[in-house]
């Protein structure tokens, strides 16, 4: 079954304990994405990756990182978790061959974080 | 980027014919418009996507006007099911000009019986 799986789905945390949330998606896309979503605020994406080795800023980057060492993996690193950071996340993939207009996006079921 | 405003939310009955607006006044050459929908707790899961005229496939239409600076996504005969936040995207993926892609803040569509 073609999917992306988030882990873990559910975090609390306290402020500045290192914490990452994995992505992992099986359909051989080449790009992936992370988003947060805020009530009131819609989503809004943090990282993007367009393959391999290749990653760049969103429109909210500030207090994450990213790698994409593998394919199918884009783990989303809070080095230093603030309570700001509280949200729910999505990780995203999508295949880029076939042309434009092909990107249909394919979101994991979420990871709500909490940073007290 | 292109920014997109939605209407924040509307209310249906079921059975009607609900239209959602999207406005993206500066969207660019190589962008498609793409709609989403999302339930509470879950990922959003694309609908339709399309770049001019008007797409229609099993469950939407989405109808582009020729400037582009607008789009709407119709949902033919809405159900409870069709509860849901609805967004607008509007990038494209394999451009190679711009590869962040930005969501409205979505519409919330409930539809009552």
């Amino acid at each position: 079954e073609a999917q992306v799986t988030q882990n873990p789905r559910y975090l609390i945390t306290v402020t500045g304990k290192k914490l990452t949330v994995t992505c992992s998606q099986n359909m051989n896309h080449e790009y992936m994405s992370w988003y947060r979503q805020d009530p009131g605020l819609g989503l809004r994406q943090i990282y993007y990756s367009m393959n391999v080795e290749v990653t760049d800023k969103g429109d909210v980057p500030e207090g994450y990182k990213v790698s994409r060492k593998e394919k199918r993996n884009f783990p989303l690193i809070l080095e230093s978790p603030s309570p700001n950071q509280t949200s729910l996340y999505f990780c995203a993939s999508s295949r880029l061959a076939g042309g434009p207009g092909t990107g249909e996006l394919f979101f994991g079921e979420g990871s709500r974080l909490t940073v007290l | 980027l292109a920014k997109t405003t939605q209407p924040i939310s509307m209310d249906s009955y079921e059975g009607q014919e609900v239209n959602i607006t999207c406005s993206h006044n500066n969207i660019a050459t190589n962008d498609y418009i793409t709609w989403y929908q999302q339930f509470p707790s879950q990922g959003p899961r694309f609908i339709i996507q399309g770049y001019k005229t008007k797409v229609t496939n099993e469950v939407a239409s989405l109808f582009i006007p020729a400037d582009r600076k607008s789009s709407t996504l119709s949902l033919p005969r809405v159900s409870l099911s069709d509860t849901a936040v609805y967004y607008c995207l509007v990038g494209d993926i394999p451009d190679t000009g711009r590869r962040a892609l930005t969501f409205g803040s979505g519409t919330r569509l409930q539809v009552q019986p």
